[in-house]
């Protein structure tokens, strides 16, 4: 089963609109981590925070971690068309598999 | 600094054959992992290398292999393709972090279609 869990799966909102994506995790993570795919290409690493982090931002970007609650989230203000795309979190798991552990993904469409 | 590089980005095979893709990562970066996408799945991660060695491997059988150059160029080859190989094949390369890891460098993809 995935370590993360976006939510919701799909996301539809008009362009100047915030967008607010959810990740939801089960094991104690050395750093979270959102990646942006468009339409079947490769991942854009978009922002990590650790687990000593609570909140991060980059640019029109606002990520948060709830470690006590085991959950992200990643807000997209004043959305653009631009910004339709797929959008997922990973986990690095602490004390487990060096490997990033990817959730299902929430496709996000943004209307013109 | 030129990004991950993926060749092919499509090739078309048929059940039993074998395939073999490779990445170039981005100069400096060490760590080169390979994942698979499919619709069903989602991302998974296959393997990955660091220094010419395997460091992890995931969930995959065994007709699932790959190795890493001392120029850090890795491939990946997947032998006797069965219909449910089809899928997206994303490789990443990173700076090799001592605790936790890094932000990945993503590749195209190659898009691997089993007739």
């Amino acid at each position: 089963s995935q370590q993360g869990e976006e939510d919701p799966q799909a996301l539809s909102i008009q362009e100047g609109e915030n967008a607010t994506m959810n990740c939801s995790y089960k094991t104690s993570i050395n750093n979270l981590q959102w990646y942006r795919q468009n339409s079947g290409r490769g991942l854009v690493h978009l922002i990590l925070i650790r687990s000593n982090e609570r909140e991060k931002h980059s640019g029109r970007l606002r990520v948060t971690l709830d470690t006590s609650k085991k959950s992200s989230s990643l807000l997209i203000t004043a959305s653009r068309a631009a910004d339709t795309a797929s959008y997922f979190c990973a986990t690095d798991v602490k004390g487990g598999r060096r490997a990033l552990t990817f959730g299902s993904g929430t496709r996000l469409q943004v209307q013109p | 600094k030129a990004g991950v590089t993926q060749t092919p980005r499509y090739l078309i095979k048929t059940r039993g054959q074998q395939v073999t893709l490779s990445c170039s990562p981005i100069s400096g970066h060490r760590s080169v992992s390979w994942y698979q996408q499919t619709p069903g799945q989602g991302l998974q991660f296959l393997f990955e290398y660091f220094s010419e060695t395997q460091r992890n491997k995931g969930n995959f059988p065994g007709r699932f292999s790959g190795r890493q150059f001392s120029n850090s160029r890795s491939e990946m080859n997947v032998s006797t393709l069965e219909l449910g190989d089809s899928a997206l094949y994303l490789c990443a390369s990173s700076l090799a972090g001592t605790s936790g890891y890094n932000e990945q460098f993503f590749g195209p993809g190659t898009r691997l279609t089993v007739l």
